[in-house]
């Protein structure tokens, strides 16, 4: 069974810090791995989805990386800024499908001003 | 464009109750996904309908839950006699279908209750 572990599940920084989320994942087996923002009391927003054969992927500030056999990904966010402050989610495929995602319990991150 | 959307936002029922909760996926998305997110279990994915295949329903956690997707469009996930482990954000997600296409886009949720 595929479990996803997330770390640090909590994580305050001073704003302009750069910061690194990690996420692991016990099967290897995956299709792609997506990362989310998830603000109080709203849904998930998609921020990136790394295919299987990538090693990263990037979107402003932000660029996550894949390393399947380790089972290991990282979303690194630079210039940090208040308005980062969310929680952070980590899926994967699970169960030998491209569809059914398992996620992490997620990294609630405050970017201080 | 328009997101997925999900009604009510919020619901607070008795015990013992039934429930439906409504999601309008993205038009044209051919797959909808249920997941529930509760204090203390993250996130669960529930059921997931493609198109007019018969819906994975692995993730249901008992046969008091059920979906349904008409017209294969809009999806109404009901709760029969709702007990309080039911209390949770309940989340819907829609995905189009094509090669690559493997982001899901989600909707706001519905937060249910149970008193």
């Amino acid at each position: 069974k595929q479990e996803v572990t997330q770390i640090p599940a909590a994580l305050s920084v001073p704003e302009g810090e750069n910061l690194v989320l990690n996420c692991s994942f016990t099967d290897s087996a995956i299709y792609n791995l997506q990362w989310f923002r998830q603000d109080p009391g709203k849904g998930l927003t998609s921020l990136l989805l790394i295919q299987s054969s990538q090693r990263e992927q990037t979107s402003g500030r932000l660029n996550a990386s894949l390393d399947k056999s380790s089972g290991r990904s990282t979303l690194y966010i630079a210039a940090s800024q208040p308005g980062d402050s969310a929680t952070y989610l980590c899926a994967v495929p699970s169960g030998g499908s491209n569809y059914k995602l398992t996620f992490g319990k997620g990294t609630l991150l405050t970017v201080n001003p | 464009g328009a997101g997925v959307s999900q009604s009510p936002s919020n619901k607070v029922t008795e015990k013992g109750k039934d429930v439906e909760l409504r999601c309008d996926p993205i038009s044209g998305h051919t797959a909808l996904y249920w997941y529930r997110q509760s204090l203390g279990q993250g996130l669960e994915f529930l059921i997931y309908f493609q198109g007019n295949s018969a819906p994975d329903k692995s993730g249901l956690p008992s046969d008091r839950f059920s979906a349904e997707r008409t017209g294969g469009s809009v999806s109404t996930l009901t709760i029969q006699r709702t007990q309080q482990e039911d209390s949770a954000v309940y989340l819907c997600a829609s995905r189009p279908t094509g090669t690559g296409a493997y982001e899901q886009y989600f909707g706001p949720g519905t937060r249910l209750t149970v008193t």
